[in-house]
């Protein structure tokens, strides 16, 4: 049962325009969302999070967009560069009471010079 | 470099036996967790502790087991392994349940 689903596994954009990563879910008590960025043969790391009480939240290049009606987020990197070329994952939980973070599949990003 | 270290960082070995894999989370983390990672498959969370007690489970066979130690280290053992076993095993560590997540850069385990 996947809870955090990525329909797209790849996109390609070309340096200096918008990357737009996309994030859907099914279970709507989930109150606090992730991404995350994985290059090859490392470790996921920390990328951006928002609650659920925000609809929008930035960090330089990256905002993540909550749309909760939609059980839709969405990672947007403007403007996206050679070294955003990476795995990305969308992680989803529930609370404050320490439940799991459920993953999304992955997006592989490529960012062409 | 995310403060978190996994070992081995590979390991082979052959259906039927058994293996440990390690983990040592961020200074000051109490919270581990670990997930697998199967080809073209997205991080499924296998078991999480808290101070050496197990907090969360996912889908962990009953031939998987795990603990954490006093000192905080966690172990992911793994045992009657199938070759359907072979995949990327993440630890991932935080500083309570729900906080943000620092993962290990993995430990690459292949059955055959």
């Amino acid at each position: 049962d996947q809870q955090v689903k990525q329909n797209s596994p790849s996109l390609s954009v070309q340096e200096g325009r918008i990357s737009i990563l996309n994030c859907d879910y099914t279970n709507s008590m989930f109150d606090y969302f992730l991404w995350y960025k994985k290059y090859p043969a490392e470790g996921p790391t920390f990328l951006i999070s928002i609650s659920s009480i925000k609809d929008k939240n930035e960090d330089g290049r990256f905002t993540v967009f909550l749309n909760k009606s939609a059980k839709h987020l969405s990672l947007h990197i403007v403007p996206s560069q050679p070294g955003d070329s990476a795995v990305y994952f969308c992680a989803a939980t529930r609370g404050n009471t320490g439940n799991q973070f459920y993953f999304g599949t992955g997006t592989s990003l490529t960012v062409i010079p | 470099d995310s403060g978190v270290t996994q070992t081995p960082k590979h390991l082979i070995t052959a259906t039927g036996q058994r293996v440990t894999l390690r983990c040592s989370p961020r200074s000051g983390d109490l919270s581990v967790y670990w997930y697998q990672q199967s080809l073209d498959q997205g991080l499924q969370f296998l078991i999480q502790y808290y101070n050496g007690e197990e907090r969360a489970k996912g889908n962990i066979l009953e031939r998987f087991s795990a603990q954490q130690f006093p000192d905080l280290h966690s172990e992911l053992n793994l045992s009657s392994l199938e070759l359907g076993d072979s995949a990327l095993y993440f630890c991932a560590s935080s500083v309570i349940p729900q906080e943000t997540q620092y993962f290990g850069p993995g430990t690459r385990l292949l059955v055959l």
